[in-house]
Order: C-alpha cells, then structure tokens, then sequence
C-alpha cells in the first residue's frame, strides 16, 4: 500500500548546527504537509507545499518539494534549543484520483544540545 | 477560538475491558480524524468522519469503532483492550476533509493493564 517514509529516525545536533529530514512517498503526491510534535504534546501543523518544485521558508525552517511529487525536506538552519522535537511529513491518500486521509511519515526526532 | 479538546487525558484500563474516547472538533470543523501514535508505529490513520459518516478507515480490527454526532463531536471505543492497544490516540479536524491541516487535540493517552 502507500507509504510515506522518513530518514533520519533520529538526529543529535550541537545548537547551532544545521538539521535536514527527508521524507519519501511511494506515490506522487498532490501536496504535503509537515508537522512538529514537541515533547508530550501534540502534533502542529507547520506548513502545506503544492507545488513541484516548491520551496518555502519560514524564519529558519526551508521546505522542499521534489519535482516529481514524491519527495520533500525540511532544512533547519542554525538550530536552537526550541527546535527540539519531532517533525513528521504527511501526504494524501490517493484513491484513483480522489484523496483521502493524511498518511504520516513515522517523523524524525530532533535534540539539540545547547 | 477553542482547540480541539479530547477527554479524558488520560486511563489507564484492564484487559477485556472496553473505553470511549471523546472529541470536541474546533468550531465549524465538520471532519473529525482519528490516529493513534505509538513510539514503534508512529502516527495510524483509524477513521475520519464526515457529517456523521464514516469516510475512510484504517487497518484496524473491528474492536476500534467510532462515531459522530450532529453537532460534530466524535467519540472512538474500544473493545475487548489489549495490551498493545496501549498509546496516545489524537483526534484532529478540519473544516471539511481532504482540505487544508489538520488541527490535533492533545490526546488521550491510554494505558492497558
């Protein structure tokens, strides 16, 4: 079935390092959605990417969307101690055209060492 | 403008019992999701309701159900609680599915005896 994956599982930085996560789709995907999931809380929604080619910047954080559709990266540049969680991508299920529930990727947890 | 709110936060429950999760979606959200996220198998899709229909479903067993209500509220049961039903189940809306993010409540967390 479809799947959505993402490397690494984990990843250790010193502050101010920079932080990249991958993630991969075994399908083209209309569009893609990242979220962060800090420590005993709850997934937020971070950004939506549509477009192939797509790149998107919010402050520090950079996101990719594959020319194919079917890959994407987060790149967080000069990480901080806030930046510590993890981060999950998350496409459509796509049912011959029509989509249906977000499919996540199992995320990426990130520490930072201050 | 309220959160989605789950209740309750936390239970802690028996093997062969059976428990009912809450949802209260954000005003004007009428697609409710449900997940459960547990640290080997991340974040599973286990249904998503629309106008009180059930729209999509994971691959769960027939011991997960759920449902939705005309004011869009959602509730989940589980019956027959084993051991590995133990994790976080998060509910998630948004105004209407297969649009825009999904907006998560903080969870509730569920342990099995």
């Amino acid at each position: 079935g479809q799947q959505v994956m993402q490397i690494p599982q984990y990843q250790h930085v010193q502050e101010g390092e920079d932080f990249t996560t991958y993630c991969n789709s075994s399908t083209t995907l209309s569009n893609i959605q990242w979220y962060k999931q800090r420590p005993g809380g709850h997934p937020v929604f971070l950004i939506q990417l549509v477009k192939s080619g797509e790149v998107k910047k919010q402050k520090r954080l950079t996101f990719q969307f594959g020319e194919a559709k079917k890959n994407s990266s987060l790149h967080i540049t000069a990480t901080q101690t806030t930046d510590v969680g993890t981060y999950f991508c998350a496409g459509p299920r796509e049912y011959g055209g029509s989509q249906g529930n977000l499919i996540f990727g199992k995320g990426t947890k990130l520490s930072v060492k201050p | 403008k309220a959160g989605v709110t789950q209740t309750p936060r936390y239970l802690i429950k028996t093997r062969g019992q059976q428990v009912t999760l809450s949802c209260s979606p954000i005003s004007g959200h009428r697609s409710v999701s449900w997940y459960q996220q547990t640290p080997g198998q991340g974040l599973q899709f286990l249904f998503e309701y629309f106008s009180e229909t059930q729209r999509n479903k994971g691959n769960f067993p027939g011991r997960f159900s759920g449902r939705q209500f005309s004011n869009s509220r959602s509730e989940m049961n589980v019956s027959t609680l084993e051991l590995g039903d133990s994790a976080l189940y998060l509910c998630a809306s948004r105004t209407i599915p297969d649009l825009g993010e999904l907006f998560f409540g903080e969870g509730s967390r569920l342990t099995v005896l």
